[in-house]
């Protein structure tokens, strides 16, 4: 059974860089794709982004400019960087394995995902 | 790219049918057949529970079932139970090679 928890901090500061980590237990990162997801409090789910097996990345347009998503294959983690936060960015943020629709290439829903993390923006 | 259309709410009795609706576009839910729903109780994750329009993930009860017509996908529950009272949400592939979500619906059985 594939696990993934989150971890880092659950507290930033405006204009700085939020910084987490995912990590995956009971399967290898060297497959599949593996995604960042965040909730607003009170909102809907939000798509950040996702890095494949082979380390290639896809983001949110409306995130892009301001994030990373990398892996460390020895430590089956991935992690999630996101600069210049606002309070905008408050969320609990939710790792999860993407897959791709059937008979295409194309990555869009997330059949595992980790219990989600807290993160807030503020002084 | 705009979140995809739910309604805020949708409530039934136990043992009835209801039907939650998620409106996209061309470009995401009537280009594709990507979508899938998931399932959300208070403080938890997420979980799948519809891919690719009507596949169920093993384990996911029969009671659930999606279908779709042009930009409009559906995702019905028969047999409701108190267990189902949760948020749904839809969502799906957008032509840009990225994904959207629905602002999600919130099922109250009464």
């Amino acid at each position: 059974q594939v696990q993934l928890q989150e971890s880092g901090p659950g507290l930033v500061k405006p204009s700085e860089t939020l910084s987490l980590t995912c990590t995956v237990s009971g399967g290898s990162i060297s497959s599949y794709y593996w995604s960042w997801i965040r909730q607003s409090p009170g909102k809907g789910l939000e798509w950040i982004g996702y890095i494949s097996y082979s380390g290639s990345t896809n983001y949110n347009p409306s995130l892009k400019s301001r994030v990373t998503i990398s892996e460390d294959t020895s430590k089956n983690q991935f992690s999630l960087r996101l600069s210049s936060v606002t309070a905008a960015d408050t969320a609990v943020y939710f790792c999860a394995r993407g897959r791709i629709g059937s008979g295409s290439y194309r990555v869009y829903y997330f059949d595992y995902w980790g219990q989600g993390t807290r993160v807030t923006v503020s002084p | 790219q705009s979140a995809l259309t739910q309604p805020a709410s949708v409530s039934g009795s136990p043992g009835q049918s209801i039907t939650i609706s998620c409106t996209g576009t061309i470009s995401d839910v009537g280009g594709y057949d990507y979508v899938s729903w998931y399932q959300q109780h208070p403080g938890k994750a997420p979980k799948l529970i519809i891919y690719d329009v009507t596949n169920r993930p093993s384990g996911v009860s029969y009671r659930f079932s999606g279908s779709k017509s042009g930009n409009t996908a559906s995702l019905t529950i028969s047999g409701l139970q108190a267990e189902d009272e949760a948020e749904y949400y839809c969502n799906s592939y957008v032509s840009s090679r990225s994904v959207v979500f629905g602002g999600g619906t919130k099922v109250t059985v009464v």
